[in-house]
């Protein structure tokens, strides 16, 4: 069991810039989710996948965000025109389909819109 | 909708001592319930959670929490605070039955006088 990684750790970027995040759950996880953690502030829900399918989107998802997860198993995240509202840590986390089971985190990309 | 709400944004205790940490949630189903801890610089790693078995779910690192439904409580404790349990602590609530989405309170930073 590796864990739940992502990449990268930091990104500092301008204004205006699209960024792109990656996240690798745990390989036997299904389920993969997107969280947003503001300073001060727990993690807030983004979107889930299951396999491959996105069953769920926040309102806190523009249309400038998009979440993919083409094959079941890695998933990116892509922020178009960034802003500087964006800048927060961002959370994956993944785990297998069962009713409460538990989610399991990655370290983050923490993202810094200038 | 579910709400986690905890009370105490910052803790302070002294090494030795009892740690308390309130969480209460509202939900309109029997929940499921999770106690993540953060720290700095890094992703969530799960404590312990409560998924309808034993009302007293004991955690890693010494720590328990109790669920009680009459009080829509899920607080955390731990007997005798050591330097290392320095950290924010966030309690997550899940309805499970299919929305596995994990609503987090807005934390509590722990710190521990010597």
């Amino acid at each position: 069991d590796t864990g739940v990684s992502q990449d990268p750790r930091h990104k500092i970027t301008k204004r205006g810039q699209n960024v792109t995040f990656r996240c690798d759950p745990i390989s036997e996880h299904n389920r993969l989710y997107w969280y947003r953690q503001t300073l001060g502030q727990g993690p807030e829900f983004l979107t889930y996948f299951q396999n491959e399918a996105q069953l769920e989107k926040s309102r806190l998802l523009s249309d400038r965000f998009s979440a993919e997860r083409p094959k079941g198993s890695f998933s990116t995240l892509e922020i178009q025109r960034t802003e500087q509202g964006d800048s927060a840590m961002y959370l994956c986390a993944s785990s297998r389909r069962s009713e409460g089971d538990t989610q399991y985190f990655g370290p983050g990309t923490r993202l810094t819109v200038l | 909708a579910q709400s986690v709400t905890q009370l105490g944004s910052h803790v302070s205790v002294s090494e030795g001592a009892l740690v308390l940490l309130r969480c209460n949630y509202s939900s309109s189903v029997p929940p499921y319930l999770f106690w993540y801890v953060q720290y700095p610089n890094q992703g969530l790693q799960l404590l312990l959670k409560y998924t309808s078995a034993a009302t007293l779910v004991k955690g890693i690192n010494g720590f328990e929490a109790e669920f009680k439904k009459s009080e829509t409580s899920f607080h955390l404790t731990k007997p005798s605070a050591h330097m290392s349990d320095a950290a924010e602590y966030f309690c997550a609530v899940t309805e499970g039955f299919g929305n596995e989405k994990l609503t987090f309170g807005t934390g509590t930073r722990l710190t521990i006088i010597p």
